[in-house]
Order: C-alpha cells, then sequence, then structure tokens
C-alpha cells in the first residue's frame, strides 16, 4: 500500500530564516506531486505540482520554492521567510494516469514569528 | 473559468440522524472527477468518495452517498446516521479530465458539526 510522509509536523521559524519542508511517497512510482497551503479556517490553495522529477510547476508568485530531486521526494522551500508564509502545508500524490484523486499527508503547521 | 462553491459555510446534525452537504461546480467539459474530501481537527485531508462524471450511478461509500446530477452540475453528499467522528470540514472538488488544466478544484468547504 501507498503511504506518504511529511516532516516536520510542526514548525516555528522566525521571519527572514530559511525553510525546508520536505515530503516522501512510498509504494508507487513516478506519481504527480503536489503541495498546498491552507490558512486557518480557509479552503486549499495549490502552491507547486509536479509531474516528474526536475519537473515543476507554480500556480501561485511568491519566494517559495519546490524541488523533486528524487521521484518520490517532493521539497518545498525557501530563502527568506515572511509573516504571510504561516499557514498549514499539506503535500499530496496522485498516480500519473487513470485514477486522479489525492492523497494528502499529515500535513506542516509552519508558524512564522 | 471553472468553480466549485459549497453554499453552506457551516452545517449542524443529530448524532444518527441524516445530512446533506451542497456542492455545485461551473464547467463547460463534460468529462470530469467530482471528490468529496473530510478533514478533522487532525487536519489530514481524506478522501470520503468519488464520482466519474460519464457514471450516471451515484457513488456510495458505506454511510456516504451522492446525489450527482450532472445537468444541473451539482454534487451533494449526504450522510446517513452521523457519528461524532463524522465532525470535520468537508471539501467537495473538481478534477477536469481533459484539457491543459488538469488540478483538482477545492470548494472553500462545510463545517459540519455533530451534536450528541
Amino acid at each position: 500500500s501507498q503511504t506518504i510522509h511529511q516532516w516536520p509536523a510542526t514548525l516555528v521559524q522566525p521571519v527572514g530564516s530559511p525553510l525546508s519542508l520536505e515530503c516522501t511517497v512510498e509504494g508507487t512510482s513516478n506519481p504527480n506531486l503536489y503541495w498546498y497551503r491552507q490558512a486557518a479556517g480557509r479552503g486549499l490553495q495549490l502552491l507547486f505540482y509536479s509531474v516528474g522529477i526536475g519537473q515543476i510547476s507554480s500556480e501561485v508568485p511568491q519566494n517559495l520554492s519546490a524541488s523533486r530531486p528524487q521521484d518520490r521526494q517532493f521539497i518545498l522551500s525557501s530563502k527568506k521567510l515572511l509573516l504571510s508564509d504561516s499557514g498549514f502545508y499539506l503535500c499530496a500524490w496522485s498516480r500519473g494516469t487513470g485514477a486522479y484523486e489525492q492523497y494528502f499527508g499529515p500535513g506542516t503547521r509552519l508558524t512564522v514569528t | 473559468a471553472q468553480t466549485v462553491t459549497q453554499s453552506q459555510p457551516e452545517m449542524s446534525v443529530q448524532e444518527a440522524e441524516t445530512v446533506t452537504l451542497s456542492c455545485t461546480y461551473d464547467t463547460s467539459e463534460s468529462d470530469y472527477y467530482l471528490f468529496w474530501y473530510k478533514q478533522p481537527p487532525s487536519r489530514q485531508m481524506i478522501l470520503v468518495i468519488r464520482q466519474e462524471a460519464y457514471k450516471q450511478q451515484n457513488a456510495t461509500e458505506n454511510r456516504f452517498s451522492v446525489n450527482f446530477q450532472k445537468a444541473a452540475k451539482s454534487f451533494s453528499l449526504k450522510i446517513s446516521d452521523s457519528q461524532l467522528g463524522d465532525a470535520a470540514m468537508y471539501f467537495c472538488a473538481y478534477y477536469p479530465n481533459a484539457g491543459n488544466n488538469r488540478k483538482l478544484i477545492w470548494g472553500l468547504g462545510t463545517s459540519l458539526a455533530v451534536n450528541p
């Protein structure tokens, strides 16, 4: 069966510090991978998605970036965090073809102080 | 543009009763998928049910069922015999199975409270 991991679960970072959130998927190959952000009490905002290694599409211009160094690894980064980067970050995966539902990791709660 | 609308920001139901959450969507496509996701207080997003647009039969998963009205572009979720563990945010999502913009489009969610 497939599982998706995210870490860390919680992170408190000062403004201007760097960020690295990691997501890995087990039990499948060549998944589509997604990063979402969710503000408190709000819906999901798609940040990045990837259909393969090194292939990243950005949905929202901002100071965040994403990378996919391995088939089942997806990393969300920032060089300098802003207060507005606070939120709940969710990683998700889906199969590349066929069924299109996305499966989510447990999320990372980021607070920028 | 494709959009998903959940017109009920908050709903409540008595334990063991039935509740229906509404979702409408706007699209010109004929081939697509629809989903309901549940987000409990832990905030992990969980897939509840999915519906293929080409299937006329409404999807069911145990106590969860949908009423899919393609012409009306409506996709409601019915929860039968509500349990305390059903309390969560519920999100409706649409996925176009054609074109270049193949990404999930999300509604803003409905917060469901289950009263004992």
